[in-house]
């Protein structure tokens, strides 16, 4: 069974610093990798997904993400956070059909 | 582009009641998702529709839950009768296509169930 684990249900962090979410995953399946972001009070959005090519993807806000399969991770990273980065972030696999399996989210607090 | 549309965005209930939630999808995207989201938890899929066919309602608790698709277009999710555990919010996405393509989420419609 596909199952995905976010190692850090919290990570508070000061502005300006790297912050670095983790994020392991079991298939015995290939999926597909995606993470998204939840602000407060919004729906999630779409963060970056890794589909097949190149393992480090980027997102537009200065994100991004490494996909190692040997290891089976896809930790997220941004060198230097903003206060406007604070929100609950997942991590999640597609499966073949199109279903997402969530992680159980981290939350990033940025502080100033 | 408009985005994925839900309403209502909170409902509080007794249990034994019954509810319903509506969602509009992206227009074009053919498949649709409902997702129940705990507090503490990652969403998990109760349902996925390819058109108006049902594609995986494998987690969906048939004997309260029901949700159809009619025409393809918009979607129904119903409870009947809630229960405490029901409490959570309720989360509708869209894709142009099942594979290798971004689920559009929703804001969602936060239950409540006393």
């Amino acid at each position: 069974a596909q199952s995905v684990t976010q190692l850090d249900s919290q990570v508070p962090v000061f502005e300006e610093a790297p912050v670095e979410l983790r994020c392991n995953y079991s298939s015995s399946v290939s999926v597909y990798l995606f993470w998204y972001v939840q602000y407060p009070n919004q729906g999630l959005q779409l963060l970056l997904k890794y589909l097949s090519g190149s393992t480090l993807v980027e997102s537009i806000n200065g994100f991004e993400a490494e996909f190692n399969k040997s290891q089976t991770s896809f930790h997220l990273r941004k060198p230097s956070v903003h206060i406007s980065d604070t929100a609950e972030y997942f991590c999640a696999v597609s499966l073949p059909g199109g279903k997402l399996i969530f992680g159980q989210g981290t939350e990033l607090s940025v502080k100033p | 582009e408009a985005g994925v549309a839900q309403s209502p965005r909170y409902k509080i209930i007794e249990k034994r009641q019954s509810v319903a939630f509506w969602c509009n999808p992206i227009s074009g995207h053919a498949t649709l998702y409902w997702y129940q989201q705990i507090l503490g938890q990652g969403p998990k899929l109760l349902i996925q529709f390819q058109n108006n066919g049902v594609v995986d309602d494998s987690q969906l608790p048939k004997d309260r839950f029901s949700a159809e698709r009619l025409k393809g277009v918009d979607s129904t999710l119903k409870i009947q009768p809630a229960k405490l555990e029901d409490s959570a919010v309720y989360l509708c996405a869209s894709s142009k296509n099942p594979v290798r393509e971004t689920q559009y989420f929703g804001p969602g419609t936060r239950l409540l169930v006393l």
